[in-house]
């Protein structure tokens, strides 16, 4: 079956301008994760999904993120007034939810956003 | 808060056995896990560990000692693709969310 697949994958940026990062998880997966990747770095959770809402936003960095999911099934990551220190690989994952998020989440291949 | 510290380099020779360690400390622990990534890849799972011991998959093998706070991952009869970074990870919650390590970057060499 179909793994969880993020658009685009390469996004270059001028500093100040908006970005909107997708993601579609594999179906039938509730819990949806947004991390963030810097350059040898490990992954820096962002924000998760379970069906529509997202109880916890604690990991997104400043009020210039945000992201939605519409349908228990797609996700958009924005992030507006673009900074330097965005630049990074974002990276989804879904799981079936509940304890089953503590063992494998499925990740998707990753958008790497460049801001100029 | 959690943490977790794990070596940020290890090199080995194809056919032979590398461990790779993680220590961790957290404020509930839920299980540890290790994923694979190759550069430019997705990260992918390799194992869970909720209780303490040994759980063997293959060529890979991953331990925990929930007392000492420490589990590992072994890999065995290396292969030049098991060249990527491998990371340990721990929920964050109760709501799944993974704190990873900063990875392992994991040379095979000929």
């Amino acid at each position: 079956g179909a793994g969880v697949s993020q658009s685009p994958s390469n996004k270059v940026t001028e500093k100040g301008k908006d970005v909107e990062l997708r993601c579609d998880p594999i179906s039938g997966h509730t819990a949806l994760y947004w991390y963030r990747q810097s350059l040898g770095q490990g992954l820096e959770f962002l924000i998760y999904f379970q069906g529509n809402s997202a109880p916890d936003k604690s990991g997104l960095p400043s009020d210039r993120f945000s992201a939605e999911r519409t349908g228990g099934s797609v996700s958009t990551l924005t992030i507006q007034r673009t900074q330097q220190e965005d630049s990074a690989v974002y990276l989804c994952a879904s799981t079936t939810g509940g304890p089953s998020s503590y063992n494998e989440q499925f990740f998707g291949p990753g958008t790497r956003l460049t801001v100029l | 808060g959690q943490s977790l510290e794990q070596p940020s380099e290890v090199t080995a020779v194809e056919g032979a056995i590398v461990q790779i360690n993680c220590t961790y400390q957290t404020s509930g622990f839920y299980g540890l896990s290790w994923y694979q990534q190759h550069d430019g890849g997705a990260p992918t799972f390799l194992s869970y560990n909720a209780l303490d011991g040994l759980e063997e998959t293959g060529r890979f093998s991953s331990f925990l000692s929930r007392s000492d706070s420490y589990g590992y991952l072994l890999l065995q009869e290396l292969q030049m693709k098991d060249s990527a970074s491998y990371f340990c990870a721990v929920p964050g919650g109760s709501q799944g969310n993974l704190i990873f390590g900063k990875g392992t970057k994991l040379s095979v060499k000929p």
